[in-house]
C-alpha cells in the first residue's frame, strides 16, 4: 500500500467536462507534486507545491489548475481537456521541496481518458 | 544542464542470475542519486538513494546500487534476480539548476525482464 492515496483510480471524461483528481498523504511531507506519465515514459514534472504555496509550474496549460486546500491535500481541476491529455497522472510528496535530499514518495495514478 | 542516462531500454535475466541495470549521470553540483521501480499500473516505488558517505548503497527488495564518481554512474545492482522484479526501473538525479529548486531528472527508464 502507497502512503500517498489518489483518487479515482481511473476517470474517463469528454472533452468539455470539468473534474477534479485528489491526492492526500498523512506522512507530514510539506512539498506536493503533480506529474504527468505517458506510457513507458518517464513521469513529466507539472507542478510543485511547497508549504502550500505553488513554486513550480511547468509552463503546463491552463485547462490544468492545480491547488492545495492544505498541507495534506492537493487537487488538480480538469476542465476543456485534449485527446493528447490522456495519460497516468501521478502525485508525489517529499518531506521539503528545495534542497532537500529525502525521496519523493508516489501514489498510484490516475488513468486519465480523454473521449 | 543536469542529465541522466539508462543506456538501455530493456534488460532480460534468467531467474538467480545477478542484474544490473546502468544509469550515467551529469550534473554541476553534488549528485544525490535516486532509483524507483514502476510495477504494472502502479506509481513509482523509491528503492534506494545516494547522498553522500559510502559508494555502496542498499535498498528495498535485495537491491544495491554503487557510486562511481570517476565513471559518473550509479548502477543498480541484484546478486540473485527474481521474476518478480520484473518492471520499470528509473533513475533520477537531484536537479540542481537555477529555478528548478531540486526536482528530479528522470531517466528514460529500464524495462527489467527476469525469465524463470
Amino acid at each position: 500500500d502507497t502512503e500517498v492515496t489518489q483518487t479515482p483510480k481511473h476517470l474517463v471524461m469528454g472533452m468539455t467536462n470539468k473534474k477534479s483528481l485528489k491526492c492526500e498523504q498523512h506522512m507530514g511531507h510539506r512539498a506536493m507534486y503533480w506529474y504527468k506519465q505517458k506510457a513507458k515514459k518517464p513521469p513529466e514534472l507539472m507542478f510543485v507545491y511547497s508549504y502550500e504555496k505553488l513554486s513550480i509550474n511547468e509552463s503546463v496549460p491552463s485547462r490544468f489548475s492545480p491547488e492545495c486546500p492544505n498541507s495534506s491535500l492537493l487537487n488538480l481541476h480538469l476542465h476543456a481537456l485534449q485527446p493528447e491529455d490522456s495519460a497516468l497522472y501521478l502525485c508525489a510528496s517529499s518531506q521539503e521541496g528545495g534542497l532537500g535530499n529525502q525521496p519523493q514518495h508516489f501514489g498510484d495514478g490516475t488513468r486519465l481518458s480523454i473521449l | 544542464a543536469q542529465s541522466v542516462a539508462q543506456p538501455e531500454d530493456q534488460v532480460n535475466v534468467a531467474e538467480g542470475n545477478p542484474l544490473t541495470v546502468k544509469c550515467t549521470y551529469s550534473v554541476s553540483g553534488n549528485p544525490y542519486l535516486f532509483w524507483y521501480v514502476q510495477y504494472p499500473n502502479r506509481g513509482l516505488q523509491f528503492l534506494l538513494k545516494y547522498i553522500t558517505g559510502d559508494n555502496l548503497v542498499k535498498g528495498s527488495y535485495g537491491f544495491e546500487a554503487e557510486f562511481n564518481k570517476s565513471q559518473t554512474s550509479f548502477h543498480l545492482k541484484k546478486p540473485s534476480a527474481l521474476v518478480s522484479d520484473s518492471a520499470l526501473y528509473f533513475c533520477a538525479v537531484r536537479d540542481w539548476g537555477g529555478g528548478s529548486q531540486g526536482n528530479l531528472i528522470f531517466g528514460k527508464g529500464t524495462k527489467l525482464s527476469v525469465k524463470p
